[in-house]
């Protein structure tokens, strides 16, 4: 299993260019999140999705879109990137009820710059 | 409106000393206090995780101390070691919110040899 993976690793944007990163799971989990992260700010959640074809509004939504068109798969969008969206981004996914509902696994990240 | 607040921001201890972070929350539905542990380079993990019906969880050499009526709950790790060094989020989640977690705002280990 290769568990959560994240494409691209790393990317350098320009102000006003658009991207879309991609998150893949091979653990058939239900509820997919996407976070960014910065010092000293934590893990925020941008984005979710409870299940295929659902997505709904985190802490930090505004700048993002995203779309989970197949259940393995959840994609975050950057229409026109912004020097704020300078960050590393996390996805993560988990089963939910089952078991330990607390645990979510996570990728490797991808580091975005924006000039 | 930060609803869990997470100190020291950084923390060096001596190798085999013990290592303690504090987490505060406001929210009294929150129903698991999980913690996770990131090493530079990758995603976090979960480490280890509590429930408020319970005032100590230890798994190995990582214990969490909950204080439920002080809304406080505390990681503490025993003979800390160098590979201990890592970035640590407490976190909550309240059922019913979609397994959602509220992360705080991490503590920069570092264990010296």
């Amino acid at each position: 299993n290769a568990g959560v993976t994240q494409t691209p690793k790393f990317r350098v944007l320009k102000t006003g260019q658009s991207m879309t990163l991609l998150c893949a799971q091979d653990m058939n989990h239900e509820y997919m999140y996407w976070y960014r992260q910065d010092p000293g700010m934590g893990l925020r959640l941008i984005h979710y999705s409870v299940g295929e074809g659902t997505t709904a509004k985190g802490e930090v939504p505004d700048g993002y879109n995203v779309s989970r068109l197949k259940k393995q798969n959840f994609l975050l969008g950057l229409e026109s990137a912004a020097p704020s969206q300078t960050s590393v981004y996390f996805c993560a996914s988990s089963y939910g009820g089952q078991g330990r509902p607390y645990e979510q696994y996570f990728g490797p990240g991808t580091r975005l710059t924006v000039t | 409106q930060q609803q869990v607040k997470q100190s020291p921001q950084s923390l060096i201890v001596q190798k085999g000393g013990i290592s303690i972070i504090n987490c505060a929350y406001e929210n009294t539905a929150f129903d698991y206090f999980p913690w996770y542990q990131q090493f530079p380079g990758k995603g976090p993990a979960l480490l280890i995780a509590i429930r408020p019906d319970v005032s100590e969880k230890k798994e190995g050499r990582f214990t969490i101390s909950f204080n439920k009526s002080a809304k406080q709950f505390s990681l503490h790790i025993m003979d800390s070691q160098p590979g201990d060094s890592a970035t640590y989020f407490c976190a909550a989640m309240r059922g019913g919110s979609n397994y959602k977690l509220t992360f705080g705002k991490g503590t920069l280990l570092t264990v010296n040899p």
